[in-house]
């Protein structure tokens, strides 16, 4: 079983619609929680960071984290085309002193016009 | 404030020879993390590097290797290369003392 599962996709949705992107994991060790976006051929841009459990929004982005269910999830309202990418969960713990980071395997999402 | 880069960008070996991969992190950043991406594995850690000392390592064979330099700039290794190694690799600067990581945008790696 992988430590951070995440559906793959591909997943389509017509411009305007609300998305929602998920992940789950195993290890309780895991204190902080990121969603990355990767554009083809680009490497990936971190979208939101999060710490504790419950919501943070920025701007058309919330991050939600439920530390008892672990599960985190990404919300996207009214998506645009430029929003088609790949979107990759990770999460983080300090392991013997040093940062372990563990990605999902990235859902790719297509937003259609 | 200039990002990540890596070079090459696109890198096309044959089975057996050996590759270096450069990394220059974001000016301030101690701390740089590579990663090989594959549409079957994902996002996969390599190895970190902190002043100059590896802190933290994946699970990959001796033939990947890396260094990093007293200017923070990072190298990976990858000798013998095999088909299997074709991938994106990717390098991620970071001050070292967080958990936010910024990407470079990659070296693309053909095996042939």
């Amino acid at each position: 079983q992988k430590e951070v599962e995440q559906d793959p996709g591909p997943l389509s949705v017509p411009e305007g619609a609300i998305v929602s992107l998920n992940c789950t994991y195993s290890n309780s060790a895991f204190q902080y929680f990121m969603w990355y976006r990767q554009y083809s051929r680009k490497g990936p841009e971190l979208l939101m960071y999060t710490y504790s459990s419950g919501n943070k929004e920025d701007g058309r982005f919330t991050a939600q984290v439920d530390k008892s269910s672990k599960y985190i999830s990404l919300f996207i309202r009214d998506s645009q085309p430029s929003d088609s990418a790949t979107y990759l969960c990770a999460m983080s713990a300090y392991f013997k002193g040093a940062q372990k980071l563990v990605f999902g395997q990235g859902t790719r999402l297509t937003i259609n016009p | 404030k200039a990002g990540v880069t890596q070079t090459p960008r696109y890198l096309i070996k044959t089975r057996g020879q050996q590759v270096t991969l450069s990394c220059s992190p974001i000016s301030g950043h101690r701390s740089v993390s590579w990663y090989q991406q594959t549409p079957g594995q994902g996002l996969q850690f390599l190895f970190e590097y902190f002043s100059e000392t590896q802190r933290n390592k994946g699970n990959f064979p001796g033939r990947f290797s890396g260094r990093q330099f007293s200017n923070s700039r990072s190298e990976m290794n990858v000798s013998t290369l095999e088909l299997g190694d074709s991938a994106l690799y990717l390098c991620a600067s970071s001050t070292g003392e967080g958990n936010e990581q910024f990407f470079g945008p990659g070296t693309r790696l053909t095996v042939l």
